[in-house]
C-alpha cells in the first residue's frame, strides 16, 4: 500500500461545474497538507496549503483535511477550461528532511 | 522577481553516462529540495539542502547525490544513468525546509535516458 492513495483519472466534467478531488494516506503523521496544480511539462504550483485538520477556502478553491479518516479533498467551484490539468495532492511530517509525499495526481478535464 | 531557474530544460544521455543538473532558487530562498517525477506519477523526494549542508535524503540509491553552494544554488548529478532514470527533475526553493506554503517549484528538467 503506498502512503497516499490518489485516483489519476482521467476526469472529465463540463464547464460550471463543481470538482471534487481526494487523497487518502496511511501515515498517520502527516501533519502539513498542500494541492499543487501541474500543466503538461511545467512544474507543480502551490494551490492551498494547509496545517493538521480543518477547511481553507481561497477564491474558488475549497481544500479539506480529515485526519481522522486520514482523508483530504479539494473542491473547485465554477470549474473553467483553464482549471484542465493534473492535481497533486502533497503531505509532509513537518521539519523539511522527509520532504513532500504526493499522491500519483489527478488529470482533470473541464470540457468547454 | 525570477522563479526557480533550472538548467539544462532538456537532456539526452546514455545509459552509464553522468549527469549534471542545475537549479537556481528564488532570491532570500536558502533550502532547496530535488525530486524525481516518473511520466503518470508524482513527485518523488531524492534531497533536502539547507544552508549548504543536506538535511533529508529520500529512498534512491548513491548513484544520486547532490550539493549546494554558498550563493545557495544546488546540482544534482546522477553517475551510471539507467532507463529508469528517465524522468523530469523538480528543484523547489523555499526560506526554511519546513515552510511547506512557501514551496515554489521550477519547470524541471526532462531527462532522457537511452
Amino acid at each position: 500500500q503506498k502512503e497516499v492513495e490518489q485516483d489519476p483519472g482521467p476526469l472529465s466534467v463540463p464547464e460550471g461545474a463543481i470538482v471534487s478531488l481526494n487523497c487518502t494516506y496511511s501515515n498517520s503523521a502527516f501533519q502539513y497538507f498542500m494541492w499543487y496544480r501541474q500543466y503538461s511539462r511545467k512544474g507543480p504550483e502551490l494551490l492551498m496549503y494547509t496545517y493538521s485538520s480543518g477547511n481553507k477556502e481561497d477564491g474558488r478553491f475549497t481544500a479539506q483535511v480529515d485526519k481522522s479518516s486520514k482523508y483530504i479533498s479539494l473542491f473547485i467551484r465554477d470549474s473553467q477550461p483553464s482549471d484542465s490539468a493534473t492535481y497533486l495532492c502533497a503531505m509532509s511530517t513537518g521539519g523539511g528532511a522527509d520532504g513532500l509525499t504526493f499522491g500519483k495526481g489527478t488529470h482533470l478535464i473541464i470540457q468547454p | 522577481d525570477a522563479g526557480v531557474t533550472q538548467s539544462p530544460t532538456h537532456l539526452i544521455k546514455t545509459r552509464g553516462q553522468q549527469v549534471t543538473l542545475r537549479c537556481s532558487p528564488i532570491s532570500g530562498h536558502k533550502s532547496v529540495s530535488w525530486y524525481q517525477q516518473v511520466l503518470g506519477q508524482g513527485p518523488q523526494f531524492i534531497f533536502q539542502y539547507y544552508e549548504k549542508e543536506e538535511r533529508g535524503r529520500g529512498n534512491f540509491p548513491d548513484r544520486f547525490s547532490a550539493r549546494q553552494f554558498p550563493n545557495y544554488s544546488s546540482e544534482l548529478n546522477v553517475n551510471a544513468l539507467l532507463l529508469g532514470d528517465s524522468a523530469l527533475y523538480l528543484c523547489a526553493s523555499s526560506l526554511q525546509p519546513d515552510r511547506y506554503y512557501g514551496y515554489t517549484f521550477g519547470s524541471g528538467t526532462r531527462l532522457t535516458v537511452v
